[in-house]
């Protein structure tokens, strides 16, 4: 079982460089999210997405756009990467409900310089 | 501001013994919580979850505690073994009206457990 893949798993940008961070689940779950993770901050949210079609902000969402494509599918897009953007992006899914398990993939690691 | 917060960065308890990570939280409106753990260069893996009608649920080795007035957490390993050595992260919800939960993570507690 794949589960939640992420690609890619490292990425050096420019500042100001552009790039997607895609996102696939084999799940058939309905809920994506993105997560980053920074040394001392835990994970924040990014952007979530309750179904095909729709997104929702988190708490970090500036400087970010997404896309669920379809129902596996959910990119994380930086239109012009700075250095404050350099961090550990988790993607992740789950089936709605409150004590559902979110499924994780194993992160992109992303430096900005 | 953290809403969500774990202040013991670390934690080493010996191999056989009783670990126990504390999770505080400032908002009164979160009613959902989860535990996971990462290990390094993974994503982070669902433990074990609560709700705010419960005061402690149990799987396993694990248990989680859940004082609402206090509005206060707590995970229990019992007996913690090496495999357990991990980075542990609680997370909290107030709920959702589209079926999907945003949950705010804490900043995680490093485990060490020394055979």
């Amino acid at each position: 079982n794949a589960g939640v893949t992420q690609t890619p798993k490292f990425q050096v940008l420019k500042t100001g460089q552009s790039m997607t961070l895609q996102c696939a689940q084999d799940m058939n779950h309905n809920s994506m999210y993105w997560y980053r993770q920074d040394p001392g901050m835990g994970l924040r949210l990014i952007y979530y997405s309750a179904s095909e079609g729709t997104t929702d902000k988190g708490e970090v969402p500036n400087g970010y756009n997404v896309s669920r494509l379809n129902k596996r599918e959910f990119s994380l897009r930086l239109e012009s990467a700075a250095p404050s953007q350099t961090s550990v992006y988790f993607c992740a899914s789950s089936w709605t409900g409150w004590n559902t398990e979110a499924f994780f993939g194993q992160g992109t690691r992303l430096t900005v310089v | 501001d953290q809403q969500v917060k774990q202040n013991s960065p670390s934690l080493s308890v010996q191999e056989g013994r009783i670990s126990i990570l504390n999770c505080d939280y400032t908002n009164s409106m979160f009613d959902y919580f989860l535990w996971y753990k990462k290990y390094p260069a993974e994503g982070p893996t669902f433990l074990i979850s609560i709700s705010s009608i419960k005061d402690k649920n149990e799987d396993g080795r694990f248990t989680v505690f859940l004082n609402k007035s206090a509005k206060h957490l707590s995970l229990h390993i019992v007996p913690s073994q090496p495999g357990d050595s991990a980075v542990y992260f609680c997370a909290a919800s107030d709920g959702s009206t589209s079926g999907t939960y945003k949950y705010i993570f804490g900043t995680g507690t490093r485990l060490k457990v020394l055979a």
